[in-house]
């Protein structure tokens, strides 16, 4: 049984960095061609990829947030995490992590985290 | 970035046949993938690179398409399909998601 879980601080301060992590189970990233991305939504808008890391450690960003973007993961206790600097008001969103086996869409989904950025 | 273009809502009869459309600004093979949200849950996959059914998925919902033009096909609409339905390609980079078309059933 595959499972997705974020966690992140809630709430934080405009400038701060945003620290996500997500665990899961049932599944392994170091299996050949197998990722874990990182999508968010804001509240009642539409979805933006974010990041993604493969098994063979490659990593995939956003170009329009490359900068701000640190995607890393620790294998043997099956976790990816996500690091966005200076954040602000426009960061507040629903924040997914989410399987990705190859070319096949994104086939599981974790619960996502809710994160809102204000002072 | 690819843009992809979905209709913004769509009102249908429990019963019915809805084709829900998403346009590319630019070529995407077969990778375009289809996900359905509900209110307050995380979104689910439906179809894979166009036309493939994911797993659990009933097979009341279909897709199609190749290049630009993609359409996901819900027949017969059950009540349970309310929902916004999102497109997203893979082919191009960044990866891209549809605005979403909202179902609701009369």
């Amino acid at each position: 049984q595959v499972t997705l879980k974020e966690s992140g601080p809630g709430i934080l301060q405009p400038s701060q960095t945003l620290s996500l992590t997500c665990t899961f189970s049932g599944f392994s990233l170091s299996t050949y061609g197998m990722g874990v991305g990182w999508i968010r939504q804001p509240s009642g808008k539409g979805l933006e990829w974010l990041a993604n890391i493969w098994w063979d450690d490659d990593k995939y960003y956003n170009p329009s947030l490359k900068n701000r973007l640190t995607i890393s993961k620790d294998t043997s206790n099956n976790q990816t995490f996500l690091k966005i600097t200076n954040v602000d008001t426009a960061d507040t969103a629903t924040y997914y992590c989410a399987r990705i086996p190859s070319t096949e869409g994104i086939d599981y989904w974790g619960q996502g985290v809710m994160v809102t950025v204000s002072s | 970035d690819t843009v992809l273009t979905q209709s913004p809502a769509l009102a249908v009869s429990p019963g019915e046949r809805v084709s829900i459309s998403c346009r590319a600004s630019e070529g995407v093979n077969s990778y375009m993938h289809w996900y359905q949200q509900k209110p307050g849950q995380q979104p689910k996959l439906l179809i894979y690179k166009a036309s493939n059914l994911a797993s659990g998925v009933p097979a009341r919902f279909s897709g199609s398409g190749s290049g630009t033009d993609f359409t996901l096909t819900i027949d017969p609409v059950e009540a349970d399909d309310t929902a916004t339905y999102f497109c997203q390609q893979s082919w191009n980079d960044p990866n891209t998601f549809g605005a979403g078309t909202k179902l609701e059933l009369k």
